[in-house]
């Protein structure tokens, strides 16, 4: 059984803070790690896709890095914004079967203006 | 461009009726997927297809039957409907091996009664 673990659960911040969440999952036979972003009544939106231990991504005011030998990622959110303001899911994928992509719990970002 | 297309938006059922979740993508992607979205877990994978022809179980197929008719399409069943089953249902697309990343359709809105 695959287990993807993001904390924590629900975040709230002021408009201007900085913010990060993780997510966390099995170290072993590792394939690819995805960061989605999930506002509420759309359809779940890519963020990026790491597959390199130590990788670094980033997109404008959102960053994610990637330790794979110690199987965590997290997202970091540079000057949140309302804008931000969604539920942010990790997805983890295995060598051995690097089409069955599982989804953590998600952590939801409420930025308060 | 499409991406991905998912119907119905909505459903309606009884315990016992059956139905069948249709997806269809333009993306030339080889993977295909069924995701129910359930409050407080993300999104729990229920069935997926990494090229036309073959499907696989996910966390959750139990009460669940797929079809990959073609590379396009990737149709979910409920045989016997039960108020378990009530949930959003999203389908999405990859290209695993290359571009990794999701796509999603906008979702289908499922109630059992």
């Amino acid at each position: 059984i695959l287990n993807v673990e993001q904390s924590p659960q629900s975040l709230h911040v002021q408009e201007g803070d900085s913010t990060n969440f993780t997510c966390s999952f099995p170290s072993s036979n590792f394939y690819a790690l995805h960061w989605y972003r999930w506002e509420t009544a759309k359809s779940p939106e890519a963020l990026f896709v790491m597959t390199l231990n130590g990788d670094e991504k980033k997109k404008g005011r959102i960053s994610a890095t990637l330790n794979t030998k110690e199987g965590y990622s997290y997202l970091y959110i540079k000057g949140s914004q309302p804008e931000d303001s969604a539920t942010y899911l990790c997805a983890f994928s295995m060598k051995t079967s690097y089409d069955k992509v599982i989804f953590g719990p998600g952590t939801s970002l409420s930025v308060i203006p | 461009n499409a991406g991905v297309t998912q119907t119905p938006k909505f459903q309606v059922l009884k315990t016992g009726q059956s139905m069948t979740l249709q997806c269809a993508q333009d993306m030339n992607h080889n993977s295909m997927y069924w995701y129910r979205q359930d409050p407080g877990m993300g999104l729990r994978l229920i069935y997926y297809s990494a090229s036309e022809g073959t499907t696989d179980k996910g966390e959750v197929p139990n009460g669940y039957n797929v079809s990959r008719l073609n590379k396009r399409e990737f149709s979910l069943r409920l045989e016997s409907a039960a108020p378990s089953q009530t949930s959003v249902y999203f389908c999405a697309s990859s290209e695993q091996g290359n571009n990794e990343k999701l796509f999603f359709g906008s979702g289908t809105q499922l109630s059992v009664l």
